[in-house]
């Protein structure tokens, strides 16, 4: 059972760069979501999707975008990295159901020099 | 909006002794879900118990129970029996009932258990 399989773990990225983060998972879920993960923040929402084809933004979506051509996958880009784009990012997915709760991804690590 | 407030940054509990996370939320809503998630040193989100507000009966799997007390809005984790393992971030997470099952957590707190 791969659950929700994120990549790459780790990433150095520098200013004005461009990059994808992928998120697939395996469960047929049909709520996929991104969340970034900041000291004393907790994490917080950037971008979900309720199924293929329909993204929606959450409460930080600035810098990023989303979308979701099947099921299965939920790639993030950052369009131009910036040092504030440094965070842990963690993919997560659901169904719909509420209270099933979230199975997260092992999450990215990202440092934006 | 709704926000979840967890007031403790810090804890730490001896092996084998019982401890309490505490967490309070702020919603209008009659209808949502609790969460407490724990993330060890591994950085992997795990689902340690959840709650339906309209329950009333508080959650309890193995040795992680909350107390769950609606009108104040309070929601507690209660770990008994600590194990080194529990060692971790815990946080406390919210969704009401909604389009797109919207997560809000707090910021969470570290516990750490002492042998």
């Amino acid at each position: 059972n791969a659950g929700v399989t994120q990549t790459p773990k780790f990433q150095v990225l520098k200013t004005g760069q461009s990059m994808t983060l992928q998120c697939a998972q395996d469960m047929n879920h049909e709520y996929m979501s991104w969340y970034r993960q900041d000291p004393g923040m907790g994490l917080r929402l950037i971008h979900y999707s309720v199924g293929a084809g329909i993204t929606d933004q959450g409460e930080v979506p600035n810098g990023y975008n989303v979308s979701r051509s099947t099921t299965e996958d939920f790639p993030l880009r950052l369009l131009s990295a910036a040092p504030s784009q440094t965070s842990v990012y963690f993919c997560a997915s659901s169904y719909a159901d509420r209270a099933a709760g979230y199975t997260f991804g092992s999450g990215t690590r990202l440092t934006v020099v | 909006a709704q926000t979840v407030t967890q007031s403790q940054p810090e804890m730490s509990v001896q092996e084998a002794e019982t401890v309490t996370l505490s967490c309070t939320y702020d919603t209008s809503e009659n209808n949502y879900y609790l969460f407490w998630y724990k993330q060890p040193p591994s950085r992997q989100m795990i689902l340690v118990i959840r709650q339906e507000a309209y329950k009333q009966q508080n959650a309890t799997e193995n040795r992680f129970s909350v107390n769950f007390q609606k009108a104040a809005k309070s929601f507690s984790l209660k770990i008994s029996d600590s194990q080194l393992g529990d060692t971790a971030m815990y946080f406390c997470a919210f969704t009401r009932r909604e389009y797109g099952n919207k997560l809000v957590f707090g910021a969470g707190t570290i516990l750490r258990v002492k042998s």
